[in-house]
């Protein structure tokens, strides 16, 4: 039971490039969730998914898409990279009777 | 949006005492809150949550305190280690349906041996 994962770990991109980070959970969880987290700050939602099929945008979801077409992967997508979108990106998944949330260990990415 | 905060950014602690980090909210309509810590280079770990149905809740080492009267969330660590150091986040959850959390900015806690 490997929990959350992600993939990559680490990624530079140069502006306007594209990417997709990958999140896979193997908990059969319901919800599964995007955050970034930026230097002193706590972590801001992107977008989230509460099933297999759906997504729907969370605080900061410009630049950024998302899709669920399986129940245990959630990716997120930057079309056209900023270097305003260099962060820590934090996946996390919750069962249908629980709000706790179990996160992957991160995917640290730079846009030069 | 109404939103999670932190009274201190920044916590020392001497090995052995008890640490009380706080965290206020300002959303009524909360109604389930969860303390995670986060160590360098890694993903929040989930330490206790406690929904708005109760005022205290302990875990091993460590017990929430929720006063909804004046919006106040405190986790206290008895007994604060060196492996205790680590950023600590409270979130909320709005009640929504969401299932969203909402994250305070967080606290680094130094646990001085």
């Amino acid at each position: 039971n490997a929990g959350v994962t992600q993939t990559p770990k680490f990624r530079v991109l140069k502006t306007g490039q594209s990417m997709t980070l990958l999140c896979a959970q193997d908990m059969n969880h319901e919800y599964m969730y995007w955050y970034r987290q930026d230097p002193g700050m706590g972590l801001r939602l992107i977008h989230y998914s509460v099933g297999e099929g759906t997504t729907a945008k969370g605080e900061v979801p410009d630049g950024y898409n998302v899709s669920r077409l399986k129940k245990q992967n959630f990716l997120l997508g930057l079309e056209s990279a900023a270097p305003s979108q260099t962060s820590v990106y934090f996946c996390a998944s919750s069962g249908t009777y629980t709000d706790t949330q179990y996160f992957g260990p991160g995917t640290r990415l730079t846009v030069l | 949006g109404e939103s999670v905060g932190l009274h201190l950014p920044t916590l020392s602690v001497q090995e052995g005492d008890n640490s009380i980090i706080n965290c206020a909210y300002s959303n009524s309509a909360s109604d389930y809150f969860i303390w995670y810590k986060q160590e360098s280079g890694k993903g929040p770990q989930f330490i206790i949550d406690i929904r708005s149905n109760m005022d205290k809740r302990q875990g091993q080492r460590v017990t929430v305190l929720l006063n909804k009267t004046v919006k106040h969330l405190s986790l206290q660590i008895a007994a604060t280690q060196p492996g205790d150091s680590a950023v600590y986040f409270c979130a909320e959850n709005w009640g929504t349906g969401r299932r969203a959390l909402t994250f305070g900015s967080g606290t680094r806690l130094q646990v001085q041996p």
